[in-house]
């Protein structure tokens, strides 16, 4: 049962344009989504988060969209640069607290 | 402030050994989640504490995992008579109670059962 899903695996992108990653989940009780980046050999650090509240979260060159009717959420990075290459995680929690991930994005940003 | 510390980076094991992991969280994270990862999926909730107090325990932690956390500080995972399919990178983060700054992970510790 997967409750947080990322069905593009990969996505190729030239430096300085748009990327775009999505993320689709089934529990309509989650009420905070994030999204991490993680490098090999290392933890998942965190990017930026949105709650249910809103429907769009911006910091910097990162802005996550939540579109609720559709259980739908993405992470845009513009413009991207060849450090943003790394796997991105979705993730999502309710009141229990724990944080439920998805599969997983490889973004790669060629120049 | 020096992150979420996880010792050790790597373990490799024979199959049928014990073996512990710890976790150090930032100083005033209250709370602590262990994860485990395998190829290709994201990280898989097991266990989580608030100070001391154990509140939560994945299915996927089966009798032969326990994790403890004395004195709310840091935490350690231990999981006895290993199988090959506890092959895994095993991950901790902490953080404060405002979800809005997100968990701090660790770097992990990459379990090899052989």
């Amino acid at each position: 049962d997967q409750q947080v899903k990322q069905n593009s695996p990969s996505l190729s992108v030239q430096e300085g344009r748009i990327s775009i990653l999505n993320c689709d989940y089934t529990n309509s009780m989650f009420d905070y989504f994030l999204w991490y980046k993680k490098y090999p050999a290392e933890g998942p650090t965190f990017l930026i988060s949105i709650s249910s509240i809103k429907d769009k979260n911006e910091d910097g060159r990162f802005t996550v969209f939540l579109n609720k009717s559709a259980k739908h959420l993405s992470l845009h990075i513009v413009p991207s640069q060849p450090g943003d290459s790394a796997v991105y995680f979705c993730a999502a929690s309710e009141d229990t607290d724990k944080l439920i991930f998805g599969t997983g994005t490889r973004l790669q940003v060629f120049p | 402030d020096t992150g979420v510390s996880q010792d050790p980076r790597h373990k490799i094991t024979k199959r049928g050994q014990n073996v512990t992991f710890r976790c150090d969280p930032i100083s005033e994270h209250n709370r602590l989640y262990w994860y485990r990862q395998t190829l290709g999926q994201g990280p898989e909730f097991l266990t989580y504490f608030q100070n001391e107090a154990q509140l939560e325990k994945s299915r996927l932690l089966s009798d032969r995992f326990s994790a403890e956390r004395p004195k709310g500080s840091f935490s350690t995972l231990e999981i006895q008579r290993t199988e090959q399919g506890d092959s895994a990178m095993y991950l901790c983060a902490s953080r404060t109670r405002d979800r809005g700054y997100g968990y701090t992970f660790g770097s992990g510790t990459r379990l090899t059962v052989v």
